[in-house]
């Protein structure tokens, strides 16, 4: 079964400083990972994604996620934030070698850009 | 606006109701997956279909819990006898095709609340 953890309920990072938001997966074949935002009572909004290449991804909004298979992680990061990149972020497996044929989601990262 | 479209975007019902919630996908997009959100947690999977096929229901409960995406019209997802667990927030995702690597875009929920 694949699974996502993302071990940050909550990152608070101060306007202009990068940020690292935190994911690693589980699954039995090689993944394809996703990176979604949600803000307040709206759906969720695709980033980027990674199927494979280039272990580094770049996305909409200036984020980017690497992908690191030997620690099977796919933080997303952006290199200095902003107030409005405050919102709730969610990473995704999916595998395509079985499994579910929906994503699976991990519980989400509240990220808070302080001013 | 050519997004995922839900409606209704809150719905009250008493505990033994039915709820009919439903989602019009992206324009060209033939693949529906309806996801469920309790509070602070992330997404689950719950069916993926097809117009006029289910594909995929391995994460729908067993009971009271139906959908569907006829030839025509919009995907419905269907919960009967209401119980207080089913409050969440719905949400509906669509894609272009069944590839495992291509994003889902979703659309902004139905919120769901059992009195």
């Amino acid at each position: 079964a694949q699974s996502v953890a993302q071990p940050e309920d909550q990152v608070n990072v101060a306007e202009g400083n990068p940020l690292t938001v935190k994911c690693t997966y589980s699954v039995s074949g090689n993944p394809y990972l996703f990176w979604y935002v949600q803000y307040p009572n709206r759906g969720l909004q695709f980033l980027l994604k990674y199927i494979t290449g280039d272990n580094l991804v770049k996305g909409s909004y200036g984020f980017e996620a690497e992908f690191n298979k030997s620690q099977t992680s796919f933080h997303l990061k952006k290199p200095s934030a902003l107030v409005s990149d405050s919102a709730l972020y969610f990473c995704a497996v999916r595998d395509p070698g079985g499994g579910a044929d929906g994503l699976t989601f991990g519980k989400g990262t509240h990220l808070i850009i302080q001013p | 606006n050519a997004g995922v479209m839900q409606n209704p975007r809150h719905l009250v019902r008493r505990r033994g109701q039915e709820a009919r919630l439903r989602c019009s996908p992206m324009k060209g997009h033939s693949h529906v997956y309806w996801y469920r959100q309790l509070p602070e947690e992330g997404l689950k999977f719950m069916v993926y279909l097809q117009k006029e096929n289910i594909i995929d229901e391995s994460g729908m409960p067993k009971e009271r819990f139906s959908a569907e995406f006829p030839k025509e019209g919009p995907s419905i997802l269907r919960i009967q006898q209401v119980v207080r667990g089913d409050s969440a927030a719905y949400f509906c995702a669509s894609s272009v095709t069944d590839g495992s690597n291509q994003p889902q875009h979703f659309g902004d929920g139905t919120r769901l609340s059992i009195l």
